[in-house]
């Protein structure tokens, strides 16, 4: 009964390639975002979705496409995949935070990508 | 220059320390502020949250925040082995553009030595 879950835990593909991670929350959260995490361990916010709506883009490459089919799942999918885009990616979920009681964020495990 | 700034360590104490974790930030906009805590190969994990300036207790943990120093720590008393692990410091605002995104720090790394 895992809160955020992430498929698949590692990937390791080959530069060009088209790749998704998908992300599922049991929570009953209306807002999911994607982090990246570099090798440094930095955390940095990509996308956020409220109710399949995008609310953050933060000056991602088009190359990532997130699809947030309904609440409960936001998908990355990745084209062309660079070498600059191994990092951990984290799925996470809450209660919309612009709004009284909203929550705070809980985190899946991660998606480790290598790109070679 | 970083939004939040937060020394990245690594920190190694012996076991029963008192640890202090800190971060400062430039954004006035932030209001809530979080202390994550995140074993090597897993997610961040919630381990604190205050909504403005002052303290939160939590078993051994305790969370400060003072807005007008830009300053937020997290303090760990009778530290044990299990405690090693990243301590990441996050923070957000509450309009649009701030809350629904999380700016966090690069973390801190602590080792609790037996």
């Amino acid at each position: 009964d895992t809160a955020v879950s992430q498929t698949p835990k590692y990937l390791v593909t080959q530069m060009g390639n088209d790749k998704s991670i998908k992300c599922e929350q049991n929570l009953g959260h209306d807002t999911m975002y994607w982090y990246k995490q570099d090798s440094k361990k930095f955390l940095k916010i990509m996308f956020s979705y409220n109710n399949k709506e995008l609310i953050i883009n933060e000056t991602v490459p088009n190359r990532f496409s997130p699809k947030s089919p309904d609440k409960a799942h936001l998908n990355l999918h990745i084209n062309s995949l660079e070498l600059g885009d191994s990092a951990v990616y984290f799925c996470a979920s809450s209660q919309d935070p612009r709004q009284a009681g909203g929550t705070e964020a809980f985190f899946g495990q991660g998606t480790r990508l290598t790109v070679v | 220059q970083k939004e939040v700034e937060q020394d990245p360590g690594p920190l190694s104490v012996p076991e029963g320390a008192i640890v202090s974790l800190n971060c400062t930030y430039s954004n006035s906009a932030f209001q809530y502020f979080m202390w994550y805590r995140q074993y090597s190969r897993k997610g961040p994990e919630l381990l604190m949250y205050t909504y403005s300036s002052g303290n939160k207790e939590d078993g051994r943990f305790t969370a400060q925040v003072d807005k007008s120093s830009k300053y937020i720590s997290l303090f760990i008393r009778d530290s044990q082995p299990s405690d090693s692990a990243t301590y990441l410091c996050a923070m957000r605002g509450v309009d649009t553009g701030t809350a629904s995104k999380l700016t966090f720090g690069t973390g801190t790394r602590l080792q609790v030595t037996l």
